[in-house]
């Protein structure tokens, strides 16, 4: 059973910022949190994780609540290609391989 | 990241016939495999995992008669449909990884069966 909670689809102009939440508020203090996407027809694609700070890397920004019970993937510049699937997964660290997936976010960006 | 290939890209067969999807690690060697399938409109469900020298665990309600997975090595594992009927046309997908990070196992691109 998906341990998270995210809103089923979310629109964003290109070039504006996506910002996509995700409810986890059974989190457990060693599971951590990571996003991936999927593009039509394709395999998902890593794009970020976390355990309680904030992180960035050249995809995207992580923002993890205090409580650790939500957080909220940043895309700062959305473009066309960012159209896909986002899936907020919350998994131990050493069962990172077990990934249980929810429906996730459909984000759509828009010219 | 490292990369994962399937082959087949996509597959039509007739029903009753069995389809074997290969997935290959290209650039590294893995000791987990995965693989996942995905109906239409629908989410990735875990079918199967397997570690190294290990034989494969099944999810609850995936029939290890039907899909044989095989860990042929350290870049190679195999999942075959026997018998395949119209309601396996799926998409499916495999992951390959060497650790319990999840961001250190790769997700092939996937095979589009479809069968008639």
């Amino acid at each position: 059973d998906a341990k998270t909670t995210q809103p089923t689809s979310m629109d964003c102009a290109e070039g504006r910022a996506a910002n996509l939440p995700c409810n986890h508020s059974t989190i457990s203090g060693n599971e951590y949190v990571y996003w991936y996407r999927q593009i039509h027809s394709q395999g998902p694609q890593y794009i970020i994780h976390g355990l309680k700070n904030n992180e960035t890397n050249e995809m995207a920004s992580l923002i993890i609540t205090e409580d650790r019970k939500s957080s909220t993937l940043i895309l700062p510049h959305a473009t066309l290609r960012d159209t896909a699937v986002y899936y907020c997964i919350v998994v131990l660290y050493n069962q990172g391989g077990k990934l249980i997936f929810g429906q996730g976010t459909e984000l759509s960006v828009k010219p | 990241g490292a990369v994962v290939s399937q082959h087949p890209s996509r597959v039509i067969c007739k029903s009753g016939t069995s389809v074997k999807i290969e997935c290959r690690s290209l650039d590294f060697q893995a000791t987990t495999m995965f693989w996942y399938r995905q109906f239409p409109k629908q989410s990735l469900m875990l079918m199967a995992t397997s570690n190294e020298g290990s034989k494969a665990t099944y999810e609850q309600g995936v029939e290890k008669d039907k899909f044989l997975i095989n860990h042929a090595s350290l870049t190679l594992s195999t999942l075959t449909v026997t018998s395949a009927h119209p309601e396996d046309s799926s998409f499916y997908i495999c992951r390959m990884g060497w650790s319990g990070g999840a961001h250190e196992q790769f997700f092939g691109p996937g095979t589009r069966l479809t069968v008639l």
